[in-house]
């Protein structure tokens, strides 16, 4: 059975402190592995789609990489404002964007 | 470039009535998807539209739910009789084409 596992559930972290949220999967013939943020009461935000092991991607204080099992998204020195849940989703064979998404990590930040 | 318009952000139904929820999909995208949210859970894809076309609704469910994509106007997810189960937050998101999804703000539904 497709699946996508996230963990931590929850990460509460000082500013400043870096960390990784892991997401784990097994999807048979994944096309892309995909990163949204989503703030409460909003829709998700794209953050990143991964498509090969070993490919890299990073925006600000993000960082996202793949291997063939999982997928980490690498948070350096985060700020308050990072505090968000992160959502990620592997897409399913078939050419579009029908994707199966994990529970998600829910990250605080703390001054 | 406005995003993803949904409407209405929050609709409250009673048992039995009819919920209908619109998507505008952003400029120039032609690929439309809904997926739900149920409390405490992830999103879950229900169905994904082109222009007049239905594509794949293989997570909708087969009683009480359709959806719509016509050549003019928004898209229209349409729940019947709903029950209190189908409370939730319904997302639309649109793409150009594979590999990028944009999401809207979603339509939360509740059922009395």
């Amino acid at each position: 059975e497709d699946q996508v596992t996230q963990s931590p559930e929850a990460l509460r972290l000082q500013e400043g402190e870096s960390s990784s949220l892991n997401c784990s999967y097994t999807v048979s013939g994944l096309r892309g592995l995909f990163w949204y943020r989503q703030d409460p009461g909003k829709g998700p935000e794209f953050l990143f789609t991964l498509y090969s092991a070993g490919e890299e991607k990073e925006k600000e204080r993000l960082k996202a990489t793949l291997t063939k099992k999982e997928s980490f998204l690498h948070i350096t020195a985060p700020k308050p404002e990072d505090s968000a849940t992160y959502l990620c989703a592997g897409e399913l064979s078939g050419g579009y964007n029908k994707l199966i998404f994990g529970a998600g990590t829910r990250l605080a930040v703390h001054p | 470039n406005a995003g993803v318009m949904q409407n209405p952000r929050h609709l409250v139904r009673r048992r039995g009535q009819e919920a209908r929820l619109r998507c505008s999909p952003m400029k120039g995208h032609s690929h439309v998807y809904w997926y739900r949210q149920l409390p405490e859970e992830g999103l879950k894809f229900m169905v994904y539209l082109q222009k007049e076309n239905i594509i794949d609704e293989s997570g909708m469910p087969k009683e009480r739910f359709s959806a719509e994509f016509p050549k003019e106007g928004p898209s229209i997810l349409r729940i019947q009789q709903v029950v209190r189960g189908d409370s939730a937050d319904y997302f639309c998101a649109s793409s150009p084409s594979p590999g990028e999804l944009f999401f809207g703000e979603g339509s939360r539904l509740t059922v009395l």
